[in-house]
């Protein structure tokens, strides 16, 4: 089944302590994002990389970092969280056909709730 | 400055009716998404358009790059189409893997 995985589903954590989202997808896209999500400000752009060894910033990129190893693999690492960081965030992906990047059908995962105390 | 608007924030409808949910931008896209966020929080692509009309079952989505302006259509609506309805639209000229949101819209379709 095409899908794309995020884990843990849910996290509760304390501030500081250094800790990673994993991202995986089984469709072969080039084009993977993060996404966080919060009440009366929608879905940002935290990062996204367009191929293997590119990542680029987003709207959000303060406070976390990425990295694009492999195809299938995109995490989301928070070196320090802190509690501002607590949020819904969600990873996609999608083939980077037609207008490229960001304009393919874009397939999201189930989302991973973190609360940062 | 949210560069994408989407209308109306809220909208409850009755089963059976026509709905419409709009979605303007001030910055130029060349594509835009719809996407479909189910009351469990999961997110679903309905749509990605970059010029004209695409019909999926009930649902229409259209967008004039010109006028900055894309809608979505949802006819005979039901309680299952009840869920927070979200544009997003890649910058044009920009970085390729940019994506601006719109805050969404929430539907509740009433029985």
């Amino acid at each position: 089944e095409a899908q794309v995985t995020q884990n843990p589903r849910y996290l509760i954590t304390v501030t500081g302590k250094k800790l990673t989202v994993t991202c995986s997808q089984n469709m072969n896209h080039e084009y993977m994002s993060w996404y966080r999500q919060d009440p009366g400000l929608g879905l940002r752009q935290i990062y996204y990389s367009m191929n293997v060894e590119v990542t680029d910033k987003g709207d959000v990129p303060e406070g976390y970092k990425v990295s694009r190893k492999e195809k299938r693999n995109f995490p989301l690492i928070l070196e320090s969280p802190s509690p501002n960081q607590t949020s819904l965030y969600f990873c996609a992906s999608s083939l980077s056909s037609g207008t490229g990047g960001a304009g393919g059908t874009q397939y999201f995962g189930p989302g991973t709730r973190l609360l940062v105390l | 400055k949210n560069e994408v608007e989407q209308s109306p924030q809220n909208l409850t409808a009755q089963e059976g009716e026509f709905i419409t949910i709009n979605c303007s931008y001030s910055v130029g896209i060349s594509a835009l998404h719809w996407l479909q966020q189910h009351p469990g929080g999961g997110i679903v692509s309905l749509f990605m358009l970059s010029s004209g009309k695409k019909k999926h079952g009930r649902l229409i989505a259209t967008i004039n790059i010109q006028e900055k302006h894309s809608s979505l259509h949802i006819t005979a609506s039901h309680p299952r189409d009840s869920a927070v309805y979200i544009c997003a639209g890649k910058n044009y000229g920009g970085s390729q893997g940019n994506l601006i949101f719109g805050k969404g819209t929430k539907l509740s379709v009433k029985p």
